[in-house]
This record gives C-alpha cells, sequence and structure tokens, in this order.
C-alpha cells in the first residue's frame, strides 16, 4: 500500500525558513517523480514544485521560483521541501504527491499546515 | 504561467447529470495536455478520478467520465448522488515538470 506522510508544517514568521518531510512507502521511491501541491485556507489547489526521480530535474512554480528547494533521499524515501523567505501568502496545507503514468497524480499524502504570521 | 479556468460552482439535482469544464487561457485544452481531475471532500487529501483525458482510477465508478468538449477538458457526472457533494479540480500539464490547477468548482448536489 502507497503511503505518504508529510511533517515538519508549523508557525513561522515572516521571513522564516521551514524545511517539510514526505516519508514514501509503498512502491520504488527512486522510480517515480514526486511534487509538492499546496492549498491556502478556503483555496484551490497549487502547484508548487516538483522533481524526478533521480532528483536531477526540479521544477517550479513562478510563485516560489528561488525561495523554495525542492529535493529527496532515495536512501530514506523521503521527499522535501526547503522553503526560505517565507510570505504570508505563503501559509497553506503543503501536500505530497506522487506522480503516477500519464502526467497524473496518483497518490496524495494527507498535508502538513504550514502557517507564516508574526 | 497560463490560467485554467473553471466554473466557480455548479448545481445538479439527485440522478441528474453535470459537465464541469477546464479551459486554458492561451488556447485549447488538447490530450496533449493529459488533464486529470481531482475530488475533494473538506479536510480530506485530494482523490484522483480521471487522469489522462478520460482513464478512470482504481475504483472510481463508471458514473464518473471525461472527456474533451469545444476545447476544454470536461469531467462529467451521470446519476449524481449525494456523495458527489464535492470540490472538483481539473490539472493540466504543461510539459517540462510544469502542472497548473484549475480554480475549483464547488459541486452541489440538491
Amino acid at each position: 500500500e502507497v503511503q505518504l506522510l508529510e511533517s515538519g508544517g508549523g508557525l513561522v514568521q515572516p521571513g522564516g525558513s521551514l524545511r517539510l518531510s514526505c516519508a514514501a512507502s509503498g512502491f520504488t521511491f527512486s522510480s517515480y517523480g514526486m511534487s509538492w501541491v499546496r492549498q491556502a485556507p478556503g483555496k484551490g489547489l497549487e502547484w508548487v514544485s516538483g522533481l524526478s526521480g533521480s532528483g536531477i530535474s526540479t521544477d517550479y512554480a513562478d510563485s516560489v521560483k528561488g525561495r523554495f528547494t525542492i529535493s529527496r533521499d532515495n536512501s530514506k524515501n523521503t521527499l522535501y521541501l526547503q522553503m526560505n523567505s517565507l510570505r504570508a501568502e505563503d501559509t497553506a496545507v503543503y501536500y505530497c504527491a506522487k506522480r503516477g503514468g500519464a502526467n497524473q497524480f496518483d497518490y496524495w499524502g494527507q498535508g502538513t499546515l504550514v502557517t507564516v504570521s508574526s | 504561467q497560463s490560467v485554467v479556468t473553471q466554473e466557480p460552482s455548479f448545481s445538479v439535482s439527485p440522478g441528474g447529470t453535470v459537465t464541469l469544464t477546464c479551459a486554458l487561457s492561451s488556447g485549447s485544452v488538447s490530450t496533449s495536455y493529459y488533464p486529470s481531475w481531482y475530488q475533494q471532500t473538506p479536510g480530506q487529501a485530494p482523490r484522483t478520478l480521471i487522469y489522462s483525458t478520460n482513464t478512470r482510477s482504481s475504483g472510481v465508478p463508471d458514473r464518473f467520465s471525461g472527456s474533451i468538449l469545444e476545447n476544454k477538458a470536461a469531467l462529467t457526472i451521470t446519476g449524481a448522488q449525494a456523495d458527489d457533494e464535492s470540490d472538483y479540480y481539473c490539472v493540466l500539464y504543461m510539459g517540462s515538470g510544469i502542472w497548473v490547477f484549475g480554480g475549483g468548482t464547488k459541486l452541489t448536489v440538491l
């Protein structure tokens, strides 16, 4: 059974940093691209960042480019999102999602809440 | 980045049929964008319904179907049920590892 478990969310001041983790199990982690998708309170889903199975290829939404860094440790089956220079508008539930065939997101974690506030 | 637009809200009667759409600001939606659809209820993670335009995810009832209609991706629910009341999101794959979600449609069944 595929499982994705996010952690690392919390309250951080504007301008601060936070690192999210997503522990994966139930599949060959290194064979699949992964993404982070966020959802601000009461708002829709927003794709934030993704990377290839090897971790070599990374991509970002314009809204986070230059501030967020996605990475993975395939030896630990874990995905990361390093978030720097956080803004109030980064407040959201952050989901990790597995990239499936045909460019879908076939499995999702339950999310971790990040609140940026003074 | 391109903007993906969905109807903000829609209403359907129990047993009725509804079609939600997903449009692209820069032009027509085609199968090359691998449109996929996700259902989300409050407090829950999204659930995959449809991928690659019209392929149902495992366990998804056949009352859900996907297509391309008039240059938009479309999700049709035939014989709507009360527990179909949810938020529905489409997402388009723009290539080069980039996805763009639509704003979502809040579906009411009443």
